[in-house]
This record gives C-alpha cells, sequence and structure tokens, in this order.
C-alpha cells in the first residue's frame, strides 16, 4: 500500500514570497491532516478534513495561511506571503476512520508523509 | 490548551547501553496515547498505540508502558543500536484532538 505522498521534499523562499505544498492521501483515507512542526515543537495541528470539508481549522493563521481539498483527495497548503517564523516542516497525515464530532469518540490513527522542509530567508 | 512534555529533550548513549524517556500528559478525557519514531527525511513511523490503563507494548528490543491515572507513558529501549538514532514523539488523542510532544531526540554513539 503506498504512503502518504508528500512534494515538494524542501523548499527555500524569502520572506514576502508565496509556496505551496501538496499531499496525496493513502487510498481511501477519509480524513487529512497538515500539521507544522517548527524546530523544538512537536507537530502542530493547522487544519483538518474530512473528505472535501475542514473539520477543525482554528490554528490555521488564516491571514496568510489557506488550504484546499477538491474532490476530498489530493490537497494543498498554501502560504501568502511567507514570514521568516514560518520556517518548519510541514507534515500531511491521513486516516481511514470517519470522524465525526459530536458522535462520541471515534478512534483514527493517522499515518504521515515525509514532510516537506519550508526555510524562509 | 493541552499540555503533553517530554524529556529529557535530547539524550546520547553508547551503543549497546539501553535507555528510556517519559512523556507525560493529563490524566482526563484520555483516549489513546501513541508513540512515534521520527528519522531525519523520513516520515514519521507509528510504534505503538495504547489505549489502556497498564498496557505494555513491545517491538523487538523497543517497549513502552502507559499509566493513565497518573499521566505519563515511558519508552524503553534495551541494547541500542545506530539505527534507533531518531526524534521519538508521544502524541495524546484525548478532547477529539491529537496533540505532540516535543519529542526526544535520541543519538547513539557507536
Amino acid at each position: 500500500e503506498a504512503g502518504v505522498a508528500q512534494s515538494p521534499r524542501y523548499k527555500i523562499i524569502e520572506k514576502r514570497q508565496s509556496v505551496a505544498f501538496w499531499c496525496n492521501p493513502i487510498s481511501g483515507h477519509a480524513t487529512l491532516y497538515w500539521y507544522q512542526q517548527i524546530l523544538g515543537q512537536g507537530p502542530k495541528l493547522l487544519i483538518q478534513f474530512q473528505n472535501n470539508g475542514v473539520v477543525d481549522d482554528s490554528q490555521l493563521p488564516k491571514d496568510r495561511f489557506s488550504a484546499e481539498r477538491l474532490k476530498g483527495v489530493d490537497s494543498t497548503l498554501k502560504i501568502q506571503p511567507a514570514k521568516l517564523e514560518d520556517s518548519a516542516v510541514y507534515l500531511c497525515a491521513s486516516s481511514l476512520v470517519r470522524f465525526t464530532r459530536g458522535y462520541g469518540r471515534s478512534y483514527n490513527e493517522q499515518f504521515f508523509g515525509p514532510g516537506t522542509r519550508l526555510t524562509v530567508l | 490548551i493541552l499540555n503533553v512534555e517530554q524529556s529529557p529533550q535530547s539524550l546520547h548513549v553508547q551503543e549497546g547501553d539501553s535507555t528510556n524517556f517519559t512523556c507525560s500528559f493529563p490524566s482526563s478525557n484520555f483516549y489513546a496515547l501513541h508513540w512515534y519514531r521520527w528519522e531525519t527525511a523520513k516520515s514519521p513511523e507509528a510504534l505503538f498505540v495504547m489505549t489502556l490503563n497498564g498496557d505494555e507494548k513491545k517491538k523487538g528490543r523497543i517497549s513502552a508502558t502507559l499509566n493513565t491515572k497518573e499521566g505519563y507513558s515511558y519508552l524503553y529501549i534495551k541494547g541500542s543500536q545506530p539505527e534507533d538514532s531518531a526524534t521519538y514523539l508521544c502524541a495524546f488523542f484525548g478532547n477529539e484532538k491529537l496533540t505532540f510532544g516535543t519529542g526526544t531526540r535520541l543519538t547513539i554513539i557507536p
């Protein structure tokens, strides 16, 4: 079974430029997550999709970050314009079990891609 | 904001020695505790998921224990090998979210 794919693997840009990351989840996985991992910190959830709908984007800096998941499969995360503090590894993950808020606990193991390492100069 | 803490932040261990590190998490609203191994430039790899108080899991030379009442988990590595060098992340699943610790960076010295 193919894993979660991400591209590019590395990106270096200057501040105020724009950048986009792409994620292809495991086939059949309904839920997709984007995490930001800043050096010295744990991964932080930016946004969670179920199919093509947003479940949680409470920690997404919406003034500069946007994400979409058209057709409920691939997803792109965009930063426009980038700041120095956006330098991080951006991880994409997917999970099989449908996550339904308000219906009690729903355990869903997440499988991660290799990440995109972004450096903003 | 949930507090998931890991200690130590980094560790250097001689090849062949055994080692362990800690993850502490909230004891309320617990559903599951994950351990991941994350090697540089690779995907985080799931090691264990534990859901019950007192759970003990083992995979080769690596094992983990769970105490949900006091809110901690230990990861043990027996007879460290160079390929064990990685960052070990724990993640608490509760309140419908996965919250990660900051990780323990392990370096095995040949």
